[in-house]
């Protein structure tokens, strides 16, 4: 079945720049989306589209993706940034089945 | 204000069945298509299925297929998860989600739990 491959975890100093990678074989031809999920909390969409930010998430969230890789990228990442992120898309079966990456736990301090 | 409010969770034994709700209010409903997704306690977060819009279309994961029947009733604006032949390994919180701007938004899920 098809996968999508994050690192466990990523951590930074406030004020820098958090690359998190999401890598997968349909990605070329397959959009990426990122989500943001807070300890006890649902799932929140911060990149859509590869790069898209939806309204309401900061400007400091980017979404960029070539080949089999996407890349969310939070320039000057925040101490309320610290959460598990989630890249998304689906296979290329033309089933529209799901699927996520294992999540990347993002550390601010 | 979009919502989505599931429900039907609860606590089973294993090869039990149990059916989940997510009601949906503030969007057309019957226009987009929904999704499970579930998450294990302290794991990620996964895929389980879709259907689309009108509900002639679905697909599941393959650990759920032939188990699990995700279906719709648009005139009550709500989506459904029939689960059967329920597993430990099927415990998580389950999220319905729309499909906008990708699963754009989410449910506050509901906990099943597979246990004797």
């Amino acid at each position: 079945s098809y996968e999508l491959t994050q690192p466990p975890s990523v951590s930074v100093s406030p004020g820098q720049t958090a690359r998190i990678t999401c890598s997968g074989d349909a990605l070329p031809k397959k959009y990426a989306y990122w989500y943001q999920q807070k300890s006890g909390q649902a799932p929140v969409l911060v990149i859509y589209e590869d790069s898209k930010r939806p309204s309401g998430i900061p400007e400091r969230f980017s979404g960029s993706s070539s080949g089999t890789m996407a890349t969310l990228t939070i320039s000057g990442a925040q101490v309320e940034d610290e959460a598990d992120y989630y890249c998304y898309s689906t296979d290329s079966s033309g089933n529209h089945r799901g699927v996520f990456g294992g999540g990347t736990k993002l550390t601010v301090l | 204000e979009v919502q989505l409010v599931e429900s039907g969770g609860g606590l089973v034994q294993p090869g039990g069945s149990l059916r989940l709700s997510c009601a949906a209010s503030g969007f057309t409903f019957s226009s987009y298509w929904m999704h499970w997704v579930r998450q294990a306690p302290g794991k990620g977060l996964v895929w389980v299925s879709r259907i689309n819009s009108d509900g002639s279309s679905t697909s599941y994961a393959d650990s759920v297929k032939g188990r699990f029947t995700i279906s719709r009733d648009n005139a009550k604006n709500t989506l459904y998860l029939q689960m059967n032949s329920l597993r430990a390994e099927d415990t998580a919180v389950y999220y319905c989600a729309r499909v906008g701007m990708g699963l754009d938004y989410w449910g506050q899920g509901t906990l099943v739990t597979v246990s004797s």
